[in-house]
C-alpha cells in the first residue's frame, strides 16, 4: 500500500534553534512532495513542493525542504525557528497514477521562546 | 483574494438531520474536494471533482453527497447526519489533478452532530 509517514507526532524546538519536520513516504512511481502548515482553527496553507529538479526546494516563511529519492524521504527544515513557526504540519504525495494526494498524519511543532 | 470559501464555518446538528456544506472558488480551478480532518487520522478525502461535470468518490464516502453545480461551486450534503461525521470539513480547490498542483483550501467548517 503506498504511505506517507511522518514518524513525530510532535516536534518540540527552542525559539533560534535549527528544526526538522521528517516525512518518508513509500509509493510506486515519481512522487511529487509537498508540506503544508496548519495553524489552530484554520485551513491548510502551502507551503512547498517538489516536482522534479533540484532536490532541495524553498519555499514560504523561510521553510526549505530536501527531497531525498535514495531514503524516501522529505524532511522540512528552517534554520531558525520562530513562535510564531508553532503549528501543525502536513506531508503529502502526489502521483501520475492516482488522483488522490496521499497525506501524512500530521506533525505538531511547538517553539518554545 | 477569497480564494476558497466555505460556508457555513460552524453547525451544530441532530442526529438524522440533513445539512449543505457550501463552497465556492474564484481561481478558475477545474478541480475540487471535500476533506475530513479528524484528530490524529490526517485529511481523508470524501469526494473531488476532476472538472465540471464530474464527481467521484474518495477514501470515505459513505453518508455523503456531493453537486459541482458549476466551475466555482462543489456542495457537500449529509442527508441523515450521525455522530460519527462530527468532524471539520475542508473543501479545496486545484487548477488541474493533484499530481503536481498545489491544493488551495478553504477555513474549514467545524460540524458537531448530537
Amino acid at each position: 500500500a503506498q504511505s506517507v509517514a511522518q514518524p513525530e507526532d510532535q516536534v518540540n524546538v527552542a525559539e533560534g534553534n535549527p528544526l526538522t519536520v521528517k516525512c518518508t513516504y513509500s509509493v510506486s512511481g515519481n512522487p511529487y512532495l509537498f508540506w503544508y502548515v496548519q495553524y489552530p482553527n484554520r485551513g491548510l496553507q502551502f507551503l512547498l513542493k517538489y516536482i522534479t529538479g533540484d532536490n532541495l526546494v524553498k519555499g514560504s516563511y523561510g521553510f526549505e525542504a530536501e527531497f531525498n529519492k535514495s531514503q524516501t524521504s522529505f524532511h522540512l527544515k528552517k534554520p531558525s525557528a520562530l513562535v510564531s513557526d508553532s503549528a501543525l504540519y502536513f506531508c503529502a504525495v502526489g502521483l501520475d497514477s492516482n488522483y488522490q494526494l496521499i497525506w501524512g498524519a500530521g506533525t505538531k511543532l511547538i517553539i518554545k521562546p | 483574494n477569497a480564494g476558497v470559501t466555505q460556508t457555513p464555518k460552524f453547525q451544530v446538528l441532530k442526529t438524522g438531520q440533513s445539512m449543505t456544506l457550501q463552497c465556492a472558488q474564484d481561481m478558475n480551478h477545474n478541480s475540487m474536494y471535500w476533506y475530513r480532518q479528524d484528530p490524529g487520522m490526517g485529511l481523508r478525502l470524501i469526494y473531488y471533482s476532476a472538472s465540471e461535470g464530474t464527481t467521484d468518490k474518495g477514501e470515505v464516502p459513505n453518508g455523503y453527497n456531493v453537486s459541482r453545480l458549476n466551475k466555482r461551486e462543489f456542495s457537500l450534503r449529509l442527508e441523515s447526519a450521525a455522530p460519527s461525521q462530527t468532524s471539520v470539513y475542508f473543501c479545496a480547490s486545484s487548477e488541474a489533478a493533484p499530481r503536481g498542483n498545489t491544493i488551495y483550501f478553504g477555513e474549514g467548517s467545524w460540524l458537531t452532530v448530537v
